[in-house]
């Protein structure tokens, strides 16, 4: 059964602080992995996407890691801000063509002044 | 235009009404989807249309109709809800769904659904 298992729900951290987001899945045919940034009552915002051969990828503050071996990805922020408060959603797309996306359930980062 | 846009943004309504809540993108994507989410749940996938055409229908009840009437646009008819409908309705486009490529899905902000 594909699935996407995401850890921890939820974090809180102090502005300015790292953290690192977990992701750990299985999901076969792999086509990619992908990060979403989605902000409560919003709509989902892709921050990376690796293919199988990439095991890194960064988006400004936003590093991701994949380990196509054991099947797990991480995503780091550095320096976090109060507007880094949002649902982080690890999505895997399935498929020979990547078109059938299996979510994870989010963990929830709330940064705090 | 990078844009996937939805409307409206929040929409209370009542079981016996019929509303419809519409979507478009001008990225010139042929792949156009309809997801709904719950509180503290991951999206679930409803509909897939590629090219204009209904690709994927994961066994949602009749109450909830899409219709495409071209490429640009997405709509999802609603008629007969039920209070455990309401949800946060997503829609979301990507290049194809048959492309050997990322395949990445941009997302709409939502339309928030209220049945009463």
């Amino acid at each position: 059964k594909n699935q996407v298992e995401q850890s921890p729900q939820s974090l809180i951290i102090l502005e300015g602080k790292n953290c690192t987001l977990q992701c750990n899945y299985t999901v076969s045919p792999f086509s990619n992995l992908r990060w979403y940034k989605q902000d409560t009552g919003r709509g989902p915002v892709s921050l990376t996407i690796m293919t199988f051969s990439e095991n890194t990828k960064s988006n400004g503050r936003y590093t991701a890691t994949l380990d196509a071996d054991t099947k797990q990805s991480s995503l780091h922020i550095t320096a976090s801000q109060l507007s880094d408060s949002a649902s982080y959603i690890c999505v895997v797309s399935a498929g020979e063509y990547g078109n059938k996306l299996v979510f994870g359930a989010g963990t929830i980062l709330r940064v705090k002044s | 235009d990078t844009e996937v846009t939805q409307t409206p943004k929040h929409l209370v309504m009542g079981m016996t009404n019929k509303k419809s809540l519409k979507c478009e993108q001008h990225m010139g994507h042929r792949a156009m989807y309809w997801y709904k989410q719950k509180a503290k749940k991951p999206p679930e996938l409803m509909f897939v249309y590629s090219y204009e055409k209904l690709s994927i229908n994961e066994s949602v009840p009749s109450r909830f109709s899409p219709e495409c009437p071209n490429s640009s646009l997405l709509n999802l008819h609603l008629h007969a809800l039920q209070p455990e409908d309401s949800a946060l309705y997503l829609c979301a486009s990507s290049r194809a769904t048959g492309a050997r490529e990322y395949n990445e899905q941009f997302f709409g902000p939502g339309t928030r659904l209220t049945v009463l």
